[in-house]
């Protein structure tokens, strides 16, 4: 199957500071890309869909503002968590689509797990 | 709304067969997946339904019923790798994947 690369696999940050994860699709170009927050012992939660090249869509609660996505390649999505805080601790996960979701599958990043103290 | 149900947690014996049901809701439907996750890692895909009837990989098979919302995840020759959480997610009309909490399997000796 395709190749989702995430990085960093995990990252610890001071309480204000930014953090910012990207999210590479190394042999396919992902014209959409998934973006899922999951606190443990719990479902992935979409936090934003983006298409290259456009604004990202955010799910209802997920402030924009906090989340910058940025999808400005084919092969490349990021997510910036502004000012983190320790409530935003949790492990982030990336998907990639080569198509706008008809796939019949997702592709995965490893994952982020991000922790703010 | 849109919903997908799963038990929180099963336990199995090594070796034996375990049947892990989800049963779903979706506004539209475009596709019914199975992903394994170990904790700490992304899922993994296992499998993918669109069509009624069942669908084997392996040790592994994933059966559909679109007219009862309806799925299971079959598990054979259970090994204690197994132990992991398996995810049902839906596809809506919009092609957004809607995840199941997850079932939590406990594989014994």
């Amino acid at each position: 199957g395709a190749v989702v690369s995430q990085h960093p696999s995990w990252v610890i940050c001071k309480s204000g500071t930014s953090v910012k994860i990207e999210c590479r699709s190394l042999d396919f170009q992902a014209t959409t890309m998934f973006w899922y927050r999951q606190f443990p012992k719990q479902s992935l939660m979409l936090m934003a869909t983006s298409n290259e090249g456009s604004k990202a869509t955010y799910e209802q609660g997920v402030e924009k503002d906090k989340f910058l996505i940025n999808h400005a390649s084919l092969t490349l999505s990021t997510l910036t968590v502004t000012s983190a805080h320790p409530e935003d601790s949790s492990f982030y996960i990336c998907s990639a689509s080569s198509l706008t979701g008809g796939d019949t599958e997702a592709f995965f990043g490893q994952g982020t797990r991000l922790t703010v103290v | 709304g849109q919903n997908i149900d799963q038990p929180t947690e099963m336990t199995a014996t090594e070796g034996a067969i375990v049947q892990i049901n989800c049963t779903y809701q979706t506004s539209g439907f475009n596709g019914l997946f199975w992903y394994q996750q170990h904790a700490g890692e992304a899922p993994t895909f296992l499998s993918y339904n669109v069509l009624d009837g069942l669908e084997e990989k392996g040790r592994f098979s994933s059966f559909l019923s679109r007219s009862k919302g309806y799925s299971y995840l079959l598990l054979k020759e259970l090994q204690m790798k197994d132990s992991a959480s398996y995810l049902c997610a839906a596809k809506d009309s919009n092609y957004q994947l809607i995840w199941g909490a997850g079932t939590k399997l406990i594989i014994k000796p």
